[in-house]
């Protein structure tokens, strides 16, 4: 029962370009999402969260977006940088605080 | 100013014996949370405490597993006669008290390998 699914396990970008990274839900319910980021070895950084009553968050190089009719969240970092390289979590909260994450996706940004 | 702090970053245990990991959460953080993550997954809910007092335990396994928060000292993750499907990273959050409870600030994980 996967409720929040990534379902690209990997993208590669080139450096100065934009990258995407997707994520879908299943529970309406949920009324927070976040993106972590995270190095092998290390705990998940957090990157930027979105209330489920907006539909655009915007910090620096990321952005998220919301369109919960398609359930369906983004993360666009731009301009792209070798530095990001890393896991990208996508995070759902459901009741009690808890965090429903996904699979991760590998994102790869080549200089 | 410190984050979240585990320890240890990796432990070794034989199939029945036991694993005690600790959390030591941010300053000032009264809640705490649990998540595990196998290897090609993301992490997955186990337990979420406040001090004394367990919030949630729905991710927990019924049994060999079990989770504190006392009122001094870190939290403790403890996993009796482990068996080799307990290896994982485990990873403990924090979160500021009285806050939205959102951001969910994560320690560095222990690495639990059991042979």
């Amino acid at each position: 029962d996967q409720q929040v699914k990534q379902n690209s396990p990997s993208l590669s970008v080139q450096e100065g370009r934009i990258s995407i990274l997707n994520c879908d839900y299943t529970n309406s319910m949920f009324d927070y999402f976040l993106w972590y980021k995270k190095y092998p070895a290390e705990g998940p950084t957090f990157l930027i969260s979105i209330s489920s009553i907006k539909d655009k968050n915007e910090d620096g190089r990321f952005t998220v977006f919301l369109n919960k009719s398609a359930k369906h969240l983004s993360l666009h970092i731009v301009p792209s940088q070798p530095g990001d390289s890393a896991v990208y979590f996508c995070a759902a909260r459901s009741y009690g605080n808890k965090l429903v994450f996904g699979a991760g996706t590998i994102l790869r940004v080549k200089s | 100013n410190a984050g979240v702090m585990q320890n240890p970053r990796h432990l070794v245990r034989r199939r029945g014996q036991e694993a005690r990991l600790r959390c030591s959460p941010v300053k000032g953080h009264s809640h705490v949370y649990w998540y595990r993550q196998l290897p090609e997954e993301g992490l997955k809910f186990m337990v979420y405490l406040q001090k004394e007092n367990i919030i949630d335990e729905s991710g927990m396994p019924k049994e060999r597993f079990s989770a504190e928060f006392p009122k001094e000292g870190p939290s403790i993750l403890r996993i009796q006669q482990v068996v080799r499907g307990d290896s994982a990273a485990y990873f403990c959050a924090s979160s500021p008290a009285g806050g939205a409870g959102n951001e969910q600030f994560f320690g560095p994980g222990t690495r639990l390998t059991v042979l």
